[in-house]
């Protein structure tokens, strides 16, 4: 059993489309990582969420901590093919503990 | 010159041989993380570092170990391998700094037949 779950855990829409994924969990975290994966890559880091109830934006994409600090989501506003990819989010319970990982939404934006 | 640099990007070996997976890293950050990636299962922990002889299990340690002698090099081990380790690994480093992030390798994709 994974300490985080996310979902969808595969998504497929069309340019121009709006998406939600979400990373949850029954544990409360400091903070809340979401990366963004390409093939043969690893890892990059989109966003940091630290503060229950905090929301952040980057660009098209809008990333929120839930109030307890136990999920999170990520909305994607008029997807375009280059948002393509596995997208993982990840926590640690406390700043000194381990990161661990979500098993990842992999989103295909077809033009 | 990459920040987190990973040998052998790919790697073939037979069941029941020893496997060494590097990594090394110019960013001088104290911490280390050895990931596994399989499909749908995301990254799984292996072992953490958090410095120089300081080992953590993760997640999945079973099968492997670990050796953390600089601060820049954590090397990974498979001192038997078996075909479901087969996997897509990667290393990552990460400061001390509150909720820093995580800069990972390109990773080590490793076949065992």
């Amino acid at each position: 059993t994974q300490l985080l779950e996310q979902s969808p855990q595969f998504l497929s829409i069309q340019e121009g489309e709006n998406l939600t994924v979400y990373c949850n969990s029954s544990s409360v975290f400091s903070s809340l990582q979401w990366y963004r994966q390409e093939p043969g890559e690893g890892p990059v880091l989109l966003v940091t969420v630290v503060t229950g109830g905090e929301v952040k934006k980057l660009k098209r994409l809008t990333f929120q901590f839930g109030d307890a600090r136990k999920d999170s989501s990520l909305h994607i506003t008029a997807a375009q093919p280059g948002d393509t990819g596995l997208y993982l989010c990840a926590g640690a319970r406390t700043s000194y503990d381990k990161v661990i990982f979500g098993p990842g939404t992999s989103l295909s934006v077809i033009p | 010159d990459a920040d987190v640099t990973q040998t052998p990007r790919n790697r073939i070996t037979k069941t029941g041989k020893r496997i060494m997976l590097e990594c090394s890293q110019t960013k001088g950050h104290d911490r280390m993380y050895w990931y596994r990636q399989d499909p749908g299962l995301g990254l799984r922990l292996i072992y953490y570092s958090f410095d120089v002889k300081d080992i953590n299990k993760g997640e999945i340690s079973d099968g492997y170990s670990v050796s953390r002698q600089a601060q820049a090099k954590f090397s990974l081990s498979l001192e038997s391998a078996i075909p479901n380790q087969t996997a897509l690994y990667f290393c990552a480093t990460r400061d001390s700094s509150y909720n820093s992030p995580l800069h990972f390798g390109n990773g080590t994709r490793l076949t065992v037949t």
